[in-house]
């Protein structure tokens, strides 16, 4: 079966740097994708990798390994406002997009 | 990025009625998705919605249950039939950047639905 795995709750500290973690499997790779959710709000993109290495886009960088499944997002320099859900989803050989259940990160003060 | 407007934006609902989520995108798109979300879980999706084609539905559902029209590039409407409690959830519908290289999915702003 095809399957992403993250942590299902993380928790930083205000200021500080924090990397949520991502491992997949799928038939095919066609690219991963990370999306934040806010509490009662739609999920939004955030960053792309289909590529070996590190994207980075302001205080957010993503970064993948395709050969090892393997993705992580870092969030550096942690507001309160990026307290949400983090959704790492894989697009397969079929062009489908495959969800993780997503990373509740609480940031406390 | 394409701007995604979903009517209603949450409904109360009887069981054994039918609601039926409107979906407008302010630019034509080839595709666009529905999904559900049930509270503090991540997204599935329900059906792929192309212009001119029947729906692509995904295990589970089915389009007696979930019928779905796409009648422009524009616009795009789920139906969610003889409704149970268990239907409660977010329905969100989102469509793919074709502009971009990554493809990568907007999202509408969700329908809240519960069913009592």
């Amino acid at each position: 079966g095809q399957n992403i795995d993250q942590p299902t709750e993380m928790t930083a500290t205000e200021g500080a740097i924090v990397q949520i973690n991502c491992t997949y499997q799928t038939s095919g790779f066609n690219g991963l994708f990370w999306y934040q959710q806010h509490a009662g709000e739609a999920p939004t993109f955030l960053s792309y990798n289909v590529l070996d290495g590190l994207e980075e886009k302001g205080r957010f960088s993503s970064f993948l390994s395709r050969s090892k499944g393997y993705s992580y997002l870092l969030l550096k320099e942690l507001q309160m406002k990026d307290s949400a859900s983090y959704l790492c989803a894989v697009k397969n050989s079929n062009y489908q997009l495959i969800w993780g259940a997503g990373t509740k990160l609480i940031i406390k003060p | 990025s394409a701007v995604i407007s979903q009517k209603p934006s949450r409904d109360i609902c009887q069981r054994g009625t039918s609601l039926t989520i409107q979906c407008q995108v302010d630019s034509q798109v080839t595709m666009m998705f529905w999904y559900r979300q049930q509270p503090g879980q991540s997204l599935t999706l329900i059906a792929t919605a192309n212009q001119g084609s029947e729906a692509t539905y995904e295990s589970g559902f089915v389009i007696d249950k979930f019928p779905i029209s796409r009648p422009n590039l524009t616009f795009s409407t789920l139906t969610v039939s003889n409704m149970s409690p268990e239907d409660s959830s977010i329905y969100l519908c989102s469509v793919e950047d074709e502009a971009g290289s990554s493809y990568e999915q907007y999202f509408g702003p969700g329908t809240r639905l519960t069913v009592t």
